[in-house]
């Protein structure tokens, strides 16, 4: 069975950093590249970004908006993939989701972690 | 970045009925390996995105046969056959076909 666990999320004030993970499970996570998706409280899906395997080079890819403020990275012997979050914003504040797709072309999501950004 | 274009925001469903969510994509989905990579979300009040459909058509496994999504090129329905309480929440699509992946604003599908 597949399965995507984050966690790491939590309070933080404005500017600080935090590092999220997300433990993988029932699929060959060596193989698979693995996205980072937030939503704010009552908002849409909005893509962070992702990070390829190693055929792939860990190619990294980053929304644009973020400016470079985020880090994605992963440790294929543990299974886990990585979100560092610096420079923290108060509208940084929404529950983080690491995803994959499928062979099949299916998306698999895990629970989330929030993460609050407030002074 | 392929804009994903949902009608309507929401649809008020009286239980037992049906209930459409049109999703059109500013370029076509039709991936160069001949797939399109159209799946719809759904997110109940308080838990996090479960997928129902992937490329277009296909069920999940555990998802009832009243959904069912069609097709192609940039324009997308997901349907309700018939809409039980349980499906209440919000319904997004989403393209995996080209990088970054995007999705729909929602739809939230409430009962009359």
């Amino acid at each position: 069975e597949v399965q995507l666990v984050e966690s790491g999320g939590g309070l933080v004030q404005p500017g600080g950093s935090l590092k999220l993970s997300c433990a993988a499970s029932g699929f060959t996570f060596s193989a698979t590249g693995m996205h980072w998706v937030r939503q704010a409280s009552g908002k849409g899906l909005d893509w962070v970004g992702r990070i390829r395997s190693k055929t792939n080079n860990y190619a990294t890819a980053y929304a644009a908006s973020l400016k470079g403020r985020f880090t994605i990275s992963r440790d294929d012997s543990k299974s886990t993939a990585y979100l560092q979050l610096s420079s923290l914003k108060t509208e940084d504040t929404a529950v983080y989701y690491c995803l994959f797709s499928g062979s099949r072309g299916e998306i698999y999501w895990g629970q989330g972690t929030p993460v609050t950004v407030s002074s | 970045d392929i804009v994903m274009t949902q009608t309507p925001l929401s649809s008020p469903v009286t239980l037992g009925q049906p209930a459409s969510i049109s999703c059109r994509s500013s370029q076509s989905l039709v991936h160069s390996d001949g797939n399109t990579y159209l799946s719809w979300l759904q997110q109940r009040p308080g838990q996090p995105p479960r997928l129902l459909i992937y490329k277009i058509s296909n069920r999940f496994s555990g998802v009832p046969d009243r959904f069912s999504g069609s097709g192609a090129g940039t324009d997308f329905t997901l349907k309700i056959s018939r809409v039980e309480a349980e499906d209440v929440g919000v319904y997004y699509c989403v393209q995996a076909t080209q990088f970054p992946w995007t999705f729909g604003q929602g739809t939230k599908v409430e009962i009359k």
